[in-house]
């Protein structure tokens, strides 16, 4: 299995609403990231997982909140977005994050629209 | 700090043409390495190719090969016999100290014309 799945795959809420997006893999990454993508635009990382412990935070707002239950899934909760949150969400693995070389694998993402 | 330019917004090929997207990037770290990844409507981002800045030999994977210029900081992506699966956004990224230093290019949306 060499596959990140992310759920939903597409999502709408309001400001005020709290919901989370899911990633798993279950291919022994011990390194896990969350990326946000706007429409045209590159990758810009948020959050990074290793072995479970958060390692890096890009200054990203609270009510961003990642969580790492266990070594195959990562979760991002959401709390109070803003409209300028819409952005399609990218969740990666890597085998390690301490190698240059390693090759990310992407899940497809989550599109996520705030109303 | 890390800048990763990609000067082509959009690029269009013939099918079983070949086509070439540049990438220049600007690094002050010695050990790094340089990645296209590609993104397909799908949206799954997928790597295409990586070089190991410390070696001379160009990457070559089946129908992509890269064209790394050290010294000129140049990593361009050469793609042979093109698909109309190829047609994607590629991006080029500069890796360096682990992922916590990645870099994306702003990315090239490749057209392929049957």
């Amino acid at each position: 299995d060499t596959e990140v799945t992310q759920t939903p795959k597409h999502l709408v809420m309001g400001m005020t609403n709290k919901k989370s997006l899911k990633c798993e893999q279950h291919m022994g990454h011990r390194a896990m990231y969350w990326y946000k993508q706007k429409a045209k635009k590159p990758p810009e990382l948020m959050f990074v997982y290793s072995y479970e412990k958060l390692s890096i935070n890009e200054s990203v707002p609270s009510r961003f909140s990642p969580e790492c239950p266990n070594s195959s899934l990562l979760n991002l909760h959401l709390h109070a977005l803003q409209p300028e949150d819409s952005a399609l969400y990218l969740c990666a693995s890597s085998q390690d994050r301490y190698r240059s070389n390693e090759k990310l694998f992407f899940g497809s993402g989550t599109q996520l629209s705030v109303l | 700090a890390q800048t990763v330019t990609q000067s082509q917004p959009e690029m269009s090929v013939q099918e079983a043409e070949t086509v070439t997207l540049s990438c220049t990037y600007d690094t002050s770290e010695s050990d790094y390495y340089l990645f296209w990844y590609k993104q397909p409507p799908s949206r799954q981002m997928i790597l295409v190719i990586r070089q190991e800045a410390y070696k001379q030999q160009n990457a070559t994977e089946n129908r992509f090969s890269v064209n790394f210029q050290k010294a000129a900081k140049s990593f361009s992506l050469k793609i042979s016999d093109s698909q109309l699966g190829d047609a994607a956004m590629y991006f080029c990224a500069s890796v360096s100290g682990g992922y916590q230093k990645v870099t994306f290019g702003t990315g090239t949306k490749l057209q392929v014309i049957p």
